[in-house]
């Protein structure tokens, strides 16, 4: 059956500290979202990891403090960078369009707590 | 950018009732699903419905395009069906664009 495998599924973290989080489909696709889910929020796009070539990120996001690399189809990592309590979220992958479906699919999700 | 509103944005009820979720959306779209995520945080895809009427056993949902709305029927509720269930719109880049979240809650 159609897998995305995020890790970790959650964390506690130090301020200061940078976590990196991976997400592996097993399939090959073009695009794949980062998300973050702050607590009792929605899921607010961060960038899109395109393969080949630079992270595109949305208003308010940076790549100094979220990089990204995608080294390729099926594979992406989002790095939180010089963590605050304000990092503590949900963050999420997604990728659309495969196994022949339209919708969205989304990794179990990383819970990430900065202390 | 498109805008995604949904109502109610609590709902309580008890086991068996039947209940309604609405998604309001301010431009066209040919993109629209529904998800419901759990109390541990995953994301299930409930419905790919940019437009026209699908059913899933207890679900449906019915998206009414041309009047940019979608609605989710839920029947006969189960404790299983509480947490939240989000209405998404694609976006320009091919990513989705949320609504604001139902937070639904069944009582036994």
């Amino acid at each position: 059956s159609a897998v995305i495998s995020q890790k970790p599924s959650r964390d506690i973290c130090q301020r200061g500290t940078s976590l990196t989080i991976q997400c592996q489909v097993d399939s090959q696709v073009t695009m794949m979202f980062w998300y973050r889910q702050q607590p009792g929020q929605s899921l607010t796009l961060i960038a899109t990891a395109n393969q080949g070539s630079e992270a595109t990120y949305e208003s308010g996001f940076v790549i100094d403090k979220f990089p990204i690399s995608r080294p390729n189809l099926t594979f992406s990592t989002l790095t939180v960078s010089n963590m605050s309590p304000e990092d503590s979220s949900i963050y999420l992958c997604s990728v659309e369009g495969v196994w022949g479906r339209a919708e969205a699919f989304f990794g179990q999700g990383t819970r990430l707590t900065v202390v | 950018g498109i805008q995604v509103e949904q109502s109610p944005p609590d709902l309580i009820l008890q086991e068996g009732a039947n209940s309604t979720l609405r998604c309001n959306f301010s431009d066209s779209v040919n993109n629209l699903q529904w998800f419901h995520q759990n109390p541990w945080g995953q994301l299930i895809n409930l419905f790919y419905i940019p437009s026209g009427t699908k059913q899933n056993g207890r679900l449906s949902a019915t998206t009414v395009a041309t009047e940019r709305y979608s609605l989710l029927y839920i029947s006969s509720s189960q404790t299983t069906d509480s947490g939240v269930y989000f209405c998404a719109v694609g976006g320009s880049q091919g990513n989705l664009i949320f609504g604001k979240g139902t937070k639904l809650s069944v009582k036994p």
